[in-house]
């Protein structure tokens, strides 16, 4: 079955520095792909849609220039937090779904424990 | 905004099956019930969707009254594996699936 990758599965970072976390569609290829963002003890939420080719759509009060998303390929797509803050220490989750699979559900990586210290 | 409605939490004995309820009253013609479940510290994980008819898996059932506006999931025979958050989310067809809202979910506690 479908498979999204993401990496890394946990990381640690300095206040004030950036980090970039992967996320790939395995055995299909993605023209979009999706970024959530996890809070302890709450919900997922809908950072960005992320389209190959062509800028990300971030949803409201989301800022684009600290979440930068990349989507260079189908296989591919690339979150940066730019100069990380402890307030963005979350769980980020990527997903995507396979245009090819009719009626296909939306499949999730496995998440990146951001931890900024 | 959440469009379904469900308990915060749950308990169910191992090897019994678990029914998860979701209520979804203003469910539109055109969306589909969809249920994922987190296990703790990892990505959601598909587990079944339908329109209006039954639906079953290898993993579940799921059962949509008539009118649409409820659904429950079925665990069979629950292993302490599926201790897990539950989400039921309602939206559009394949390609409104992409953009999933997730509620608070359903925390199934899977007891020895």
């Amino acid at each position: 079955g479908a498979v999204v990758s993401q990496h890394p599965s946990r990381v640690i970072c300095k206040s004030g520095t950036s980090v970039k976390i992967e996320c790939r569609s395995l055995d299909f290829q993605a023209t979009t792909m999706f970024w959530y963002r996890q809070f302890p003890k709450q919900s997922l939420m809908l950072m960005a849609t992320s389209n190959e080719g062509s800028k990300a759509t971030y949803e409201q009060g989301v800022e684009k220039d600290k979440f930068l998303i990349n989507h260079a390929s189908l296989t591919l797509s690339t979150l940066t937090v730019t100069s990380a803050h402890p307030e963005d220490s979350s769980f980020y989750i990527c997903s995507a779904s396979n245009p090819t699979t009719p009626w296909t559900a939306l499949h999730f990586g496995n998440g990146t424990r951001l931890t900024v210290t | 905004d959440a469009k379904t409605t469900q308990p915060t939490s749950m308990d169910c004995a191992e090897g019994r099956a678990a029914n998860l309820p979701c209520n979804h009253s203003t469910i539109s013609g055109n969306e589909y019930v969809y249920w994922y479940r987190q296990i703790h510290s990892q990505g959601p994980q598909y587990i079944i969707h339908g329109l209006k008819n039954n639906e079953t898996n290898e993993m579940a059932s799921l059962i949509i009254t008539e009118d649409r506006k409820s659904s429950t999931l079925i665990l069979p025979h629950a292993t302490l594996r599926d201790t897990a958050v539950y989400y039921c989310i309602v939206s559009p067809g394949p390609t409104g699936a992409n953009n999933l809202f997730f509620g608070t979910g359903t925390r199934l506690t899977v007891i020895p």
